[in-house]
């Protein structure tokens, strides 16, 4: 499968605790985005990547939020110290010119 | 501020044809996509417009006006797998950088 594909596809943590999720993008594409969806809302943007070059983060982005891309290929999105409201799904896409391409996303659930 | 505007539900019929209407700010726009998400799952790609005019690809179509900030998707001989959310989504492109900002969706409804 040559598609986007993100890991874990589901998350269950404890309030404080900390999570990495895995992104893996379509091997020739050199843009990288990370969002987040919650019920009913479209995704909204958290960051985007230009090969390992992080070039925009949104304001949304607490903090406890960072994102990393070393090589230009795979990223990671970690969130530090969990809250409620972190439960969301987070989306990774990836695009070279046109369309991006989604991941099956991964599924956070903060208790 | 970067505003995409759309209805939040649409009902429509087999068979039937539907629109689905976008608008959006122009500033640094650098191109319009739409996206079919169903419930649980990632969004996929369905068009991809840059220049006015329509776009048609099967049994969708999507249509732009950059003047006017305004595009549709639009859906013939609708069938039950129709039943989604359809995502709106502007790329915009400041410094460089490039990123895509979306709707909230318009859940559409297929009724026998």
């Amino acid at each position: 499968d040559t598609g986007v594909s993100q890991d874990p596809r589901h998350k269950i943590t404890k309030r404080g605790q900390n999570v990495t999720f895995r992104c893996d993008p379509i091997s020739e594409h050199n843009r990288l985005y990370w969002y987040r969806q919650t019920l009913g809302q479209g995704p909204e943007f958290l960051t985007y990547f230009q090969n390992e070059a992080q070039l925009e983060k949104s304001r949304l982005l607490s903090d406890r939020f960072s994102a990393e891309r070393p090589k230009g290929s795979f990223s990671t999105l970690e969130i530090q110290r969990t809250e409620q409201g972190d439960s969301a799904m987070y989306l990774c896409a990836s695009s070279e010119q046109g369309g991006a391409f989604f991941g099956q996303g991964t599924r956070l659930t903060v208790v | 501020g970067q505003n995409i505007d759309q209805p939040t539900e649409m009902t429509a019929t087999e068979g039937a044809i539907v629109q689905i209407n976008c608008t959006y700010q122009t500033s640094g726009f650098n191109g319009l996509f739409w996206y079919q998400q169903h419930a649980g799952e990632a969004p996929t790609f369905l068009s991809y417009n840059v220049l006015d005019g329509l776009e048609e690809k099967g049994r969708f179509s999507s249509f732009l006006s950059r003047s006017k900030g305004y595009s549709y998707l639009l859906l013939k001989e609708l069938q039950m797998k129709d039943s989604a959310s359809y995502l709106c989504a502007v790329i915009w492109s400041t410094s460089g950088t490039y990123k895509y900002i979306f709707g909230t969706g318009t859940r559409l409804k297929v009724l026998a």
